[in-house]
């Protein structure tokens, strides 16, 4: 399917365990974000790459390590789950940066994933 | 990136306009002034965008205040499907979007 695709879309695991989640785009867009959404906080920014082989930090990167060997692909890996990391997890791409000395590239999300960890 | 102030929550009609409100009054000269929406168990989507002058698309206006301290995203009529959080997010030339909390818009049949 064209577009932008979270898998799995529902997770349960427990505390611990690794859990990877997917990210597909098929725009070939240069930027891919990782977001989180928990009750209260709005959505924040994990990590983003701005290209294969670059990442960089966002606002709560603990806990969370990215991959990006594909430009399509951006996996998100929980290495050892915790409670807290239980929230709503939001995968975003744009074709580059937002403001360009040309152009605007909006962010189109994924439908997400709900993550729980017990 | 600057931070923006907006109402946790707003009610509307529907097919009456809705002017949503954000503060800014810290914002650069640079700082171009973004909005997504959230639409019930869906990602953010892009709404406007605007850096000094008023904008419209086909989803809203945005209206820019003289001095960028403030700016209002204009629903011309909404409708039940306008139903959203709706986020108001400033940045520079930097390649992040810094979400807050946004205002929840509900909208009455």
């Amino acid at each position: 399917d064209a577009g932008i695709t979270q898998s799995p879309r529902y997770k349960i695991t427990e505390t611990g365990r690794q859990v990877t989640l997917m990210c597909h785009q098929t725009w070939s867009h240069s930027y891919m974000f990782w977001y989180r959404q928990d009750l209260g906080h709005g959505l924040r920014l994990i990590y983003y790459s701005a290209a294969a082989d670059i990442t960089d930090k966002g606002e709560v990167p603990d806990g969370y390590v990215v991959s990006r060997s594909k430009t399509e692909n951006f996996p998100l890996t929980l290495e050892s789950a915790t409670r807290s990391q239980t929230s709503v997890y939001f995968c975003a791409s744009s074709e580059l940066g937002i403001v360009t000395h040309s152009s605007y590239n909006e962010q189109f999300f994924g439908p997400g994933t709900r993550l729980t960890v017990l | 990136d600057a931070k923006t102030t907006q109402p946790n929550s707003m009610e509307s009609n529907e097919e009456e306009p809705v002017h949503l409100p954000c503060n800014h009054s810290t914002i650069s000269g640079t700082d171009y002034i973004h909005w997504y929406r959230q639409l019930p168990s869906q990602g953010p989507e892009y709404v406007i965008h605007g850096l000094t002058s008023n904008v419209n698309n086909r989803m809203a206006s945005l209206a820019i205040a003289e001095d960028r301290k403030s700016s209002t995203l204009i629903l011309h009529r909404a409708t039940l499907r306008d139903a959203a959080v709706y986020y108001c997010i400033l940045n520079q030339y930097t390649d992040k979007l810094i979400f807050g909390t946004g205002t929840r818009l509900q909208v009455f049949p």
